[in-house]
């Protein structure tokens, strides 16, 4: 059972350096999110996607982009990293976007920008 | 706006004992309330919800009521175990909004003594 796969579970950036967390679901889910958690805080919503092909900005898009070139994959880019960008991130999915319904999360992704 | 606040941790106690974790939400009409729960090395699941006002949700042993009088979703647990030692998150769904919409709490790490 592989559900929410998100990779690496832990990276060191350099400030100006850039990334890309990958994340990738075997539930054949069409909604898929990205969430970063800081210390002391909720969860914030970065990027979602209905579907492939469709991105949607959420609560902290700012210095992060996103494709959904796939149903299954859904990568989150990290251009010219900042120490604020220092966080834990989460890719989530659902089979719809009922709040009602599940969503599965991934392990996480500690990121440190120094 | 919405908000959700639930008590800080790390909360310790000795096995069997008796859990409450604090959560007051913020929000207008009726929002659909959540617990999550991440276990060591796991990805945020969820573990109960409510959708009306006393509604209790339920699950694993876990409670918890929906009180719009004192806009609160407390979780308790009867006699807790060690293997219930995670992160817990409670959430809030506006009503008539989609998973996107979702807002966490900045969750609160319990531990279990043996």
């Amino acid at each position: 059972n592989a559900g929410v796969t998100q990779t690496p579970k832990f990276r060191i950036l350099k400030i100006g350096q850039s990334m890309t967390l990958q994340c990738t679901q075997d539930m054949n889910h069409n909604y898929m999110y990205w969430y970063r958690q800081d210390p002391g805080m909720g969860l914030k919503l970065i990027y979602y996607s209905v579907g492939a092909g469709i991105t949607d900005k959420g609560e902290v898009p700012n210095g992060y982009n996103v494709s959904r070139s796939t149903t299954e994959d859904f990568p989150l880019r990290l251009e010219l990293a900042a120490p604020s960008q220092t966080s834990v991130y989460f890719c989530a999915s659902s089979t719809t976007g009922d709040p009602g319904n599940t969503i599965y999360f991934g392990e996480g992704s500690w990121l440190t920008v120094v | 706006g919405n908000s959700v606040t639930q008590m800080e941790g790390p909360v310790t106690l000795s096995e069997e004992a008796f859990l409450t974790i604090n959560c007051t939400y913020t929000a207008t009409g009726y929002p659909s309330l959540f617990w999550y729960v991440q276990y060591p090395g796991e990805g945020l699941q969820l573990l109960l919800k409510a959708t009306k006002a006393d509604d209790k949700g339920s699950n694993k042993g876990f409670e918890a009521t929906y009180r719009k009088e004192t806009t609160s979703f407390h979780l308790e647990k009867g006699s807790v175990q060690v293997s219930d030692s995670a992160v817990y998150f409670c959430a809030l769904s506006p009503p008539g909004s989609s998973a996107s919409k979702i807002i966490f709490g900045s969750g609160t790490r319990l531990s279990i003594r043996p």
